[in-house]
């Protein structure tokens, strides 16, 4: 069965400062990889996702992630984070051409002025 | 678009009673997820329809949860009787097409059982 870690359950970050989240993931093939953002009181929303080609992906407000299969490894980036960043990180891992998704516990970030 | 639409918001309820959650996905998804969310136990998939009929609902705790999906329009999770350990906030989530179809959150309901 497929799992997700993220390590990191808090981060906090400066704002204009460069953010990395973590993300690790177990499957036995290539799976299909997201990265979700979740706002107070709001649902989840995709910034990106991966299901081949090109390693590094380019998703929603200035986010991007490389994935790395000899890391298993699917880490979140911003080079410049703005208070309004401040939220919840999902990673979600599914087997390819599969419908179901599992989620990692997820990483608060909190952004400092 | 509306995008996925969840009511209500927010319920409130005492030990066992029935609980009833609404969602209406995006027009013209063909699938429908159910999702549970808790400090303890994160994001976790209850149920997932596809053209209207159940898949997999091995994610659903136990007996007292039912999931319908009587049109491609509307979709229900029902609790009963509800418990306290069921507090919690429920997602319903939709999408055009399995595997790399984007699934689309609603809101979500947050339930607390007194």
């Amino acid at each position: 069965a497929q799992s997700v870690t993220q390590p990191d359950i808090h981060i906090t970050v400066s704002e204009g400062a460069s953010l990395e989240l973590r993300c690790n993931y177990s499957y036995g093939a290539t799976p299909y990889l997201f990265w979700y953002v979740q706002s107070p009181g709001q649902g989840l929303q995709l910034l990106l996702k991966y299901f081949s080609g090109d390693t590094l992906v380019q998703g929603i407000k200035g986010f991007e992630a490389e994935f790395k299969r000899s890391q298993s490894s699917f880490n979140l980036r911003k080079p410049s984070v703005h208070w309004s960043d401040a939220a919840e990180y999902f990673c979600a891992v599914g087997p390819s051409g599969y419908s179901t998704l599992t989620f990692g516990k997820g990483t608060m970030l909190l952004v400092s002025p | 678009d509306a995008g996925v639409i969840q009511s209500p918001r927010h319920e409130v309820t005492e030990m066992g009673q029935e609980v009833t959650l609404r969602c209406k996905p995006i027009s013209g998804h063909d699938y429908l997820f159910w999702y549970r969310q808790t400090m303890m136990r994160g994001l976790e998939l209850l149920i997932y329809f596809n053209n209207n009929v159940p898949i997999d609902d091995s994610g659903m705790p136990e007996d007292r949860f039912s999931a319908k999906m009587p049109n491609a329009s509307f979709s229900t999770l029902k609790i009963q009787p509800s418990e306290p350990r069921d507090s919690a906030v429920y997602f319903c989530a939709s999408s055009l097409g399995g595997g790399q179809g984007t699934q689309y959150f609603g809101p979500g309901t947050r339930l607390t059982v007194l």
